[in-house]
């Protein structure tokens, strides 16, 4: 059984370029998460897809950021235009769809704006 | 808003020892879920243990156990028989019946000593 897996596991960017990271969720889970982790902070919900359907999205997740999830399969999260702040810990979990629907987390992708 | 709090940034303890970790929360909600997560350094997070807000009994996962105190707003994680691999940041985390978000905790980094 493959878990959540996350590519790149690390990016340095400039000031103002776009990136964008995809997320490949455990194969029968349905439903998948958005988190950013900032260092000595617990990770923060930014959005979330149930299938195709983004059904929810965090303040944070600002105008440039954009998350889709095109087949239902794996997702993908681009920053546009990024910022310094933007540096973090961008973590991606699935989820079967139910009462308890426990996350499983992937290994992250740790990103590093210049 | 639902908050969680970790109060101890960093715990320590001797192999074969036992270990507390803290955590309350705040809500209004009366069906909830809680969660102890563990991330170790540079690896992805995992779940350690899950307990549902209308079980009584509290969770137990091998070395890992949880004191699940519903009037007091209390989740702390009991680690039993310390091992160097539990050496990690541990996070609490809360999600409502309703909800699909994780909240998470500041975390505690537990230190494991010879």
């Amino acid at each position: 059984d493959t878990g959540v897996s996350q590519d790149p596991r690390h990016k340095i960017t400039k000031r103002g370029q776009n990136v964008t990271f995809r997320c490949d969720p455990i194969s029968e889970h349905n439903r998948l998460y958005w988190y950013r982790q900032t260092l000595g902070q617990g990770p923060e919900f930014l959005t979330y897809f149930q299938n195709e359907a983004q059904l929810e999205k965090s303040r944070l997740l600002s105008d440039r950021f954009s998350a889709e999830r095109p087949k239902g399969s794996f997702s993908t999260l681009e920053i546009q235009r990024t910022e310094q702040g933007d540096s973090a810990m961008y973590l991606c979990a699935s989820s079967l769809w139910g009462p308890i629907r426990t996350q499983y987390f992937g290994p992250g992708t740790r990103l590093l704006v210049l | 808003a639902q908050t969680v709090t970790q109060s101890q940034p960093e715990m320590s303890v001797q192999e074969a020892e036992t270990v507390t970790l803290s955590c309350t929360y705040d809500t209004s909600e009366s069906d909830y879920y809680l969660f102890w997560y563990k991330q170790p350094p540079s690896r992805q997070m995992i779940l350690v243990i899950r307990q549902e807000a209308y079980k009584q009994q509290n969770a137990t996962e091998n070395r890992f156990s949880v004191n699940f105190q519903k009037a007091a707003k209390s989740f702390s994680l009991k680690i039993s028989d310390s091992q160097l691999g539990d050496a990690a940041m541990y996070f609490c985390a809360y999600r409502t019946g309703t909800a699909s978000k994780l909240t998470f905790g500041t975390g505690t980094r537990l230190q494991v000593t010879l």
